[in-house]
């Protein structure tokens, strides 16, 4: 099976701050990642998605980074807003079935006015 | 476009009870996961359907979950007898074939008592 873990529980920013929450993951053979944005009482939305043949990928005021080597990926958020509080997920999928997700812990991120 | 429906968004149910939780995809979409979130830990995998086979259900904790998905449609869910550990909020996602995002819906939240 896949081990996702996010390296903080909680993450509290400034409103207006870069947010930075990170994730490992232990498979090697994770292929196609995803970060899913939960919001209180909704479920999993996605934000943004990267392959394996990519290390960075940008959206909208998101970035994610990923590290293949260290099997890490990251989630950027720039000018954090008080809408962007919410449990964030990294979600890798195996090379061999991309339908199955793993979904770690969470990182729960306060957004401060 | 539609999103993922669940339903209901909440059931309370006696220890010992049977329920059914239901889950309408997205039009056209053939994958349909459910997954679980209990004690607020990580969103485990149970299942996954591909059109009305069961893909993969390698994540049903026992023999008192049983999916269907008749029809390759709506997919329920039934926990028959439920146990108070069986308390959580239960997701229902589907996406195309191929790596893909998965849509999430609302989530079912079940309180065993």
């Amino acid at each position: 099976g896949e081990s996702v873990g996010l390296h903080l529980p909680t993450l509290s920013v400034q409103e207006g701050d870069n947010s930075i929450i990170n994730c490992a993951y232990s498979n090697s053979a994770s292929d196609y990642f995803i970060w899913y944005k939960q919001e209180s009482g909704k479920g999993p939305q996605f934000i943004i998605d990267i392959r394996s043949n990519m290390d960075k990928r940008q959206g909208q005021r998101v970035t994610v980074l990923l590290n293949k080597t260290v099997k890490h990926l990251s989630l950027q958020i720039a000018a954090t807003q008080p809408g962007d509080s919410a449990v964030y997920f990294c979600a890798p999928s195996p090379r061999d079935n991309f339908n199955k997700f793993y979904f770690g812990s969470g990182t729960k991120l306060n957004v401060k006015p | 476009e539609a999103g993922v429906t669940q339903f209901p968004s909440h059931s309370v149910i006696e220890k010992g009870q049977t329920v059914t939780l239901r889950c309408d995809p997205i039009s056209g979409h053939d994958n349909l996961y459910w997954y679980r979130r209990v004690m607020g830990k990580e969103i485990k995998f149970l299942l996954h359907f591909v059109k009305e086979s069961k893909q993969d259900e390698s994540g049903m904790p026992n023999n008192r979950f049983l999916a269907e998905r008749t029809g390759g449609t709506y997919s329920t869910l039934k926990v028959q007898p439920a146990e108070l550990e069986d308390s959580g909020v239960y997701f229902c996602a589907s996406s195309r074939q191929g790596p893909n995002r998965a849509f999430f819906g609302q989530g079912t939240r079940l309180t065993v008592v």
